[in-house]
């Protein structure tokens, strides 16, 4: 079946820290990945996006590689922020069995100043 | 993109009692999806609703405790039914937009924080 493992949280790291989010995946055909990213008391945002293997999706100093032959779409930040501290959700959809989204469990970032 | 609007944002319900949930969206849109999210806990996919036909549930999820309408391409509710504390959730609107050369995406609305004491 399709589904989606993130790296348990919560996180914690100070200002300007390098930040690694694990996600890995189990899908049937060829799926695009995603990276939401929840604020506080908001609803999801998109993030990040890749559409097949080798691309890679980057938005606001975040990036994550769709790599296939690890089935991994790991989120990093160079330099995080205190205005980074969020729910980060890896997803996939576009699969063998239709397009429905299957979220990993979240992962929670505080940076602290 | 897409802009989603949820009504109300919060609510305090008792149990025994029904709540409402509206999600607008700022354009028509084919599929329109209803999520939960527990305390601490991902997203789960209650259901599927197209407009002019009955939505579709998932596993663990039924009509008559989650009864959907989808009127139009740019509007949907949810209605929680009979709630108990087991309810209190956050209850997220979605819908799917496609644009040329892009995926399948799905863009939430701000949710619904729903406390049933």
């Amino acid at each position: 079946g399709n589904s989606v493992t993130q790296m348990e949280g919560p996180v914690t790291l100070s200002e300007e820290a390098f930040l690694t989010i694990n996600c890995t995946y189990t899908a049937t055909g060829y799926p695009s990945l995603f990276w939401y990213v929840q604020y506080p008391g908001e609803g999801l945002q998109l993030l990040l996006k890749a559409t097949k293997a080798d691309d890679k999706g980057s938005n606001k100093g975040f990036e994550a590689t769709y790599r296939k032959e690890t089935t991994s779409f790991h989120l990093e930040k160079g330099s995080v922020q205190v205005s980074d501290s969020a729910v980060y959700f890896c997803a996939l959809s576009g699969t063998n069995t239709g397009n429905q989204f299957y979220f990993g469990t979240g992962t929670s970032l505080t940076v602290i100043p | 993109s897409a802009v989603i609007s949820q009504k109300p944002s919060r609510d305090i319900c008792q149990r025994g009692t029904s709540l409402t949930i509206q999600c607008q969206v700022d354009s028509q849109v084919t599929m329109m999806f209803w999520y939960r999210q527990q305390p601490g806990q991902s997203l789960t996919l209650i259901a599927t609703a197209n407009q002019g036909s009955e939505a579709t549930y998932e596993s663990g999820f039924v009509i008559d405790k989650f009864p959907i309408s989808r009127p139009n391409l740019t509007f949907s509710t949810l209605t929680v039914s009979n709630m108990s504390p087991e309810d209190s959730s956050i209850y997220l609107c979605s819908v799917e937009k496609t644009g040329t050369g892009d995926p399948y995406e799905q863009y939430f609305g701000p949710g619904t924080r729903l406390t049933v004491t």
